[in-house]
């Protein structure tokens, strides 16, 4: 069955990087989407980006400049990078598949992790 | 960037009641709009998509309407175990998330 499980440390100090791992199982990277969804303690959804089935990545723009994805095919894992860490970074990092595109455009998110939460302090 | 409102942030409905969310749009998204229900403690789910299709396995009292900027989600009869916030998600053009709608029992 279709799995994605998110992990990384729950702790990161202010100013460093944060690296998570997305480690997927019951489908292939290759075959579909992975995205990165955040939020923040008490808040709404963020979509952060996406990894594409082909490898290809695209970003939410209020990321761009500190947020890096990546992947390995043959661990079934994707990565998130992000550094320059605030407090207000501070929340839940969730991993979700993109379903199969349609031939009309539709997708959406089948399933999702269960979710790491991460806290920015000193 | 596409922005999106969605209204109210807080709805207090009573079982039985008939209860619509609303999400507005800056920019025409013509059908590519999702429904997430996220209750305490979990990941979201998926409740519709495209506007109006029904996910499998989500309750019929669930509906989904709307057309370009104005979208509509509709829960006919409330349920206790529809208490969640529900989030409605663009992907017309550079993803994005409503702030959301908290749904409690009145």
């Amino acid at each position: 069955q279709v799995q994605l499980k998110e992990s990384g440390p729950g702790l990161v100090q202010p100013s460093q990087t944060l690296s998570l791992t997305c480690t997927v199982s019951g489908f292939s990277l290759t075959s579909y989407s992975v995205h990165w969804v955040r939020q923040r303690s008490g808040k709404g959804l963020e979509w952060m980006g996406r990894m594409w089935s082909d490898g290809v990545t695209s970003y939410n723009s209020a990321f761009t400049s500190r947020l890096s994805i990546s992947r390995d095919t043959s661990k079934s894992q994707v990565f998130l990078e992000m550094n320059s860490l605030q407090t207000e970074d501070t929340g839940t990092y969730y991993c979700a598949r993109n379903s199969a595109y349609y031939s009309d455009g539709t997708s959406y998110f089948d399933y999702w992790g269960q979710g790491v939460m991460v806290t920015v302090s000193s | 960037d596409i922005q999106m409102t969605q209204s109210p942030s807080l709805l207090s409905a009573s079982v039985g009641d008939r209860v619509t969310l609303s999400c507005n749009t800056s920019q025409n998204i013509y059908k590519y709009l999702n429904w997430y229900q996220q209750k305490l403690g979990e990941a979201p789910k998926l409740l519709i998509y495209n506007v109006n299709s029904l996910q499998t396995g989500i309750p019929s009292r669930f509906s989904g309407s709307g057309s370009g900027t104005d979208f509509t989600l509709s829960i006919s009869s409330l349920q206790p175990e529809d208490v969640a916030t529900y989030y409605c998600y663009q992907y017309n053009s550079g993803p994005t998330f409503g702030a959301g709608t908290k749904l409690e029992l009145k």
